[in-house]
């Protein structure tokens, strides 16, 4: 079994409001990670952890903060987000570092709208 | 610094054609490589990856890709596309660590 998921789906959030993004898996995978997805553009890494530490966050603005409660729950904490932040959020899973370790599988997405 | 760069932006089909999606990564190291696909409005599916060993890689849903380490290259290919094939395809690389490098997408249309 290869799934990860996250809940929501859909989000509709004004910029004034604090809400999260939440990604389960039940692989015993060690690395989670999250990324941000514009339209017709690849995933962009936002964030990574490895063994429940925060091991590469790619100078992510303030307003996105992550959090790792255990090894297989991550979240995504959004607060005073921009219209521009209004993106797919896709968060992934790999067992670790290292050869076939590396392989990440990627959950369903949380559509994203900012107003 | 590794990148990727997948040499079409777009790849027009017709249904039960062959198609190539072409895909050059450029790196000082040793890399794994993948190849992911993103039907509409969903996540991203891996369709097959290279780590090490025989050089063709087969993956599901009929694709298969080579890796040519003296071109840098790791094309993917179908012999014979269905229309449930239409999707974007994201080719990547990693060096380890966590980084995952992907390239601008192809997309891939298949008309009846």
């Amino acid at each position: 079994d290869t799934e990860v998921t996250q809940t929501p789906k859909h989000l509709v959030m004004g910029m004034t409001n604090k809400k999260s993004l939440k990604c389960e898996q039940h692989m015993g995978h060690r690395a989670m990670y999250w990324y941000k997805q514009k339209a017709k553009k690849p995933p962009e890494l936002m964030f990574v952890y490895s063994y429940e530490k925060l091991s590469i966050n790619e100078s992510v603005p303030s307003r996105f903060s992550p959090e790792c409660p255990n090894s297989s729950l991550l979240n995504l904490h959004l607060h005073a987000l921009q219209p521009e932040d209004s993106a797919l959020y896709l968060c992934a899973s790999s067992q670790a570092s290292g050869g076939d370790q590396e392989t990440q599988y990627f959950g369903p997405g949380t559509r994203l709208l900012v107003l | 610094a590794q990148s990727v760069t997948q040499l079409d932006s777009q790849v027009p089909v017709f249904e039960e054609a062959p198609v190539e999606l072409r895909c050059n990564y450029s790196s000082s190291v040793s890399v794994y490589l993948f190849w992911y696909v993103q039907y509409p409005n969903q996540g991203l599916q891996l369709l097959l990856k290279y780590l090490s060993g025989s050089t063709l890689v087969k993956g599901i849903n009929g694709f298969e890709a080579e890796f040519n380490k003296s071109q840098t290259s790791f094309h993917l290919r179908k012999p014979s596309v269905h229309i449930s094939d239409t999707a974007e395809y994201f080719c990547a690389v990693t060096p380890g660590g966590g980084k995952l490098i992907f390239g601008q997408g192809t997309e891939l249309s298949v008309k009846p």
